[in-house]
Parts: structure tokens; C-alpha cells; sequence
């Protein structure tokens, strides 16, 4: 089975701060995801990468950014986290495109 | 741009029904998703469906490709407690895109 694993359930930072979500995936997929859930308007992706070192953005990059030095790892930072920016988000791999992602158990981000 | 229309938004139910959904779109698709989130999680991958006219079951679950590309459904049966979720429709964008496009999910609520 496919693991993808996010570093936190819960998280709580302050306003201002610099803020990392970490994803690690085992199967070797060449794409992952950030995306952010809120209720009302579901799913939406911040970003993916289709490769190492390689990112594109999705519908929402604003106030983000990510990293990918290793193939099973994806990071998305926030760099100067903001109160609009508390939500649940969830990381996703794939092993190429038309393929079904496979979501982690999400981060649960509160901003104070 | 490419949305799906999922319906219905909520569903309660008496256990032991059965339920309908379905999702449904202005554009052709070559892939059809259907995944659950229970509350707390991240989605979990329930059936992918490749071809028009597909019908696949797993379990008490079964879902159809529609015929035209455009649509898709899924059937749960005899429901149980443990069915209580969000139920989401996606489907890859295609043309070499990495990307998703989700419906809004149906929460569906199964009363013992």
C-alpha cells in the first residue's frame, strides 16, 4: 500500500512565523502535492512538483512556497504565516499523471 | 475551467439503506475517482474507474463511468455507521496534466 506520510496532525504557530509541513511518500512517485481544505470550497491546490528541485504553482501559491531535494519528501512553507492561512492541508503523491493521488492524514494548521 | 458537479451536498440516512450519488461535468474525462474522507483525515481512495461504461465494485461500493465521459456515480449499499464521510468525485485534468479537479464532496450521515 501506498504511504504518505505527513509530519504532524496539529499544529499551532503564531503570526509572523516562518512555518514548515513536511511530507514523506515510499513509493517512489514522481509527483506530489500541497493543497489546503476549507469548508465551503474543498480542495485547492498551492503546489506540486513533478520532479526533484522541479515545482509549479497551483491555484493558491500565494503566501507559500515548497521544497524538493529528495524525491519521497515535500515541504511547503509558509514564510510569514497569517491568520487566512489556518486550515487543514493535506499532502498527495502520484506516480504520473492520469494516476489516482494518494493523500496523507492531513495537518490541522491553527495560526494564533 | 473544468469543474465537477457533485450531488447531493449531504445525505442522512437510516442504516441499512442504500445511497446514490453521482457527479457530473460539461467536459470529457478518461479517468474517474471516487475517495472518502472520514472526519479528522485525509481522503482514502475508494474506486478508480478507466473506461466509459466501467462498472466496479468494491464491497458494498460500486461505481460507473458514464458512458458520454461526462459523468460518474456511486452506489453504497445497505449502509452502515462506519459509512459517515465526505465522499469526493475527482478526475485528472489529462493532456499531461499532473492535476486533479474535485468535486465538493456529499457528506453523508448514517443514522444506527
Amino acid at each position: 500500500d501506498v504511504k504518505v506520510t505527513q509530519s504532524s496532525r496539529y499544529l499551532v504557530k503564531r503570526t509572523g512565523e516562518k512555518v514548515f509541513l513536511e511530507c514523506v511518500q515510499d513509493m517512489d512517485h514522481e509527483n506530489m502535492f500541497w493543497y489546503r481544505q476549507d469548508p465551503g470550497l474543498g480542495l485547492r491546490l498551492i503546489y506540486f512538483s513533478y520532479d526533484v528541485k522541479m515545482k509549479e504553482k497551483g491555484d493558491i501559491p500565494e503566501g507559500y512556497s515548497v521544497s524538493r531535494e529528495k524525491k519521497e519528501r515535500f515541504s511547503l512553507i509558509l514564510e510569514s504565516a497569517s491568520t487566512n492561512q489556518t486550515s487543514m492541508y493535506l499532502c498527495a503523491s502520484t506516480w504520473r499523471y492520469n494516476q489516482p493521488q494518494h493523500f496523507g492524514d492531513g495537518t490541522r494548521l491553527s495560526i494564533l | 475551467g473544468q469543474q465537477l458537479n457533485q450531488s447531493p451536498q449531504s445525505m442522512f440516512i437510516q442504516e441499512g439503506e442504500d445511497v446514490s450519488m453521482n457527479c457530473t461535468s460539461s467536459s470529457i474525462f478518461n479517468t474517474w475517482l471516487w475517495y472518502k474522507q472520514e472526519p479528522g483525515e485525509g481522503p482514502v481512495l475508494l474506486i478508480a474507474l478507466y473506461k466509459a461504461g466501467e462498472l466496479t465494485s468494491n464491497g458494498r461500493l460500486t461505481a460507473q463511468f458514464g458512458i458520454t465521459r461526462k459523468d460518474s456515480f456511486l452506489n453504497i449499499s445497505a449502509s452502515i455507521p462506519s459509512d459517515v464521510g465526505i465522499y469526493f468525485c475527482a478526475a485528472p485534468l489529462g493532456g499531461g496534466s499532473e492535476k486533479l479537479v474535485f468535486g465538493k464532496g456529499t457528506k453523508l450521515t448514517v443514522n444506527p
